[in-house]
């Protein structure tokens, strides 16, 4: 059964940093791209990232350029998140989502939730 | 490119509810739509346009026009209520962009 797990979220002041890792189970991770979707409180869904499933191309929303970064680890079958210099805009639920062929997430994760707060 | 959803639809029991996204040429592009319910993760509904995963009843279907998809959902249940999001693609696309998401209140 297809199932992605994240972890990592939590209370962190403007200016910080964050990483946030997402597990894998029951597909072969080594054939799907992911993606990271946030979503604000009481706001709706923003994509924020996207990685191949080698690893090697990724993609970010302009608002995380040069902040945010994303990685993978084939062996161990996670995906990580990284968040530097965080911005109190930046608090919202993370999603881990598996990339389908055709461009639908077709499973999520429970997400994990980053608050920025001073 | 922008995708517009209305805030919220309101529907009876058992009556029919449709769930626009508007979207210049979105006629060209994949559609797809995917149900939030309070406190939980979105869960995708209907990929490619037309296509229900495993699970998900026929109840609910997908459509598109030039400039406009819709998700109907026929005989509305109270479990239906949540918060409804279109996304699309193109292929091989390595981004995604989601509407502002609608609100089904079953009244």
């Amino acid at each position: 059964q297809e199932k992605l797990v994240e972890s990592g979220g939590g209370v962190v002041q403007p200016g910080k940093s964050l990483r946030l890792s997402c597990a894998a189970s029951g597909f072969t991770f080594n054939n799907y791209d992911l993606h990271w979707v946030r979503q604000a409180p009481g706001r709706g869904l923003e994509w924020v990232a996207f990685v191949r499933n080698d690893g090697y191309w990724v993609q970010f929303t302009d608002s995380v350029k040069g902040r945010f970064t994303v990685s993978r680890d084939i062996y161990k079958n996670m995906v990580y998140l990284q968040l530097d210099s965080l911005r109190l805009e930046d608090t919202a639920v993370y999603y881990c989502a598996r990339h389908r062929e055709g461009g639908s997430l077709d499973y999520w994760g429970r997400g994990t939730l980053v608050t920025v707060s001073s | 490119y922008v995708l517009t959803q209305a805030p919220s639809v309101s529907v009876a029991p058992g009556k029919t509810a449709a769930i626009n996204c508007a979207g210049d040429n979105i006629g060209s592009k994949r559609v797809h739509w995917y149900q939030q319910r309070p406190g939980q993760a979105p869960v995708l509904v209907i990929f490619d346009n037309y296509d229900r995963p495993s699970g998900i009843p026929e109840r609910f279907s997908g459509s598109k026009s030039a400039n406009t998809a819709t998700l109907t959902i026929i005989r509305v249940e109270a479990g239906d209520e949540a918060d409804y999001y279109c996304q699309v693609s193109d292929i091989g696309s390595d981004y995604c962009l989601f509407g502002g998401g609608t609100k089904l209140t079953v009244l």
